[in-house]
């Protein structure tokens, strides 16, 4: 089993509607959840940034863990266009650590 | 300038072909990572440095090496180039808060 196990997509969606993007993992000493956003042609970008279980709130988007299920969420209230770009999680084990990533979902937000 | 600098940026070589890609960073970060990113597989590490003296293997390090020349300099070379090494590399940095800082993008095209 992969460590972070993440669905490709693509997934589209209406402007304006909420988001879910999901990734599972399976190493139970991961503590630290990173989400982060590619653009076409880029190189990605740190989004959210959380630690241990529970919730972050950043404008429209928020990060949610559930270390018991070892399951990590990121949403995106009203969606926009500009949203559409590829995301990726990425757990920890410290901040130090080498960083494995999730394959990526591609979201599109169809305007 | 960017903070994290790949050349070069599209390259197309030939089976059999000594390549090397570099990239040198501004961030004073001792942390350094190379990543292969293909369609449906998401970004997989190739090869990681903690600092100059410290080399690690990745996920998938065979058919690769590195070098950590400085600090600010890391490079991944394919010392017989195959068609299944086509792919977008990316190099990164990390300090001690574990974020990741991407370069551009390495396109490199192996026929």
């Amino acid at each position: 089993q992969k460590e972070v196990e993440q669905d490709p997509g693509p997934l589209s969606v209406p402007e304006g509607a909420i988001v879910s993007l999901n990734c599972t993992y399976s190493n139970s000493a991961f503590q630290y959840f990173m989400w982060y956003r590619q653009y076409s042609r880029k190189g990605p970008e740190l989004l959210m940034y959380t630690y241990s279980s529970g919730n972050k709130e950043d404008g429209r988007f928020t990060a949610q863990v559930d270390k018991s299920s070892k399951y990590i969420s990121l949403f995106i209230r009203d969606s926009q266009p500009s949203d559409s770009a590829t995301y990726l999680c990425a757990p920890l084990v410290t901040p130090g650590d080498k960083i494995i990533f999730g394959k990526g979902t591609r979201l599109h937000i169809l305007p | 300038d960017a903070d994290v600098t790949q050349t070069p940026r599209n390259r197309i070589t030939k089976t059999g072909k000594r390549i090397m890609l570099e990239c040198s960073q501004t961030k004073g970060h001792d942390r350094m990572y190379w990543y292969r990113q293909d369609p449906g597989l998401g970004l997989r590490l190739i090869y990681y440095s903690f600092d100059v003296k410290d080399i690690n293997k990745g996920e998938i390090s065979d058919g690769y090496s590195v070098s950590r020349q400085a600090q600010a300099k890391f490079s991944l070379s394919l010392e017989s180039a195959i068609p299944n090494q086509t792919a977008l590399y990316f190099c990164a940095t990390s300090g001690i808060t574990g974020e990741l800082f991407f370069g551009e993008g390495s396109r490199l095209t192996v026929l």
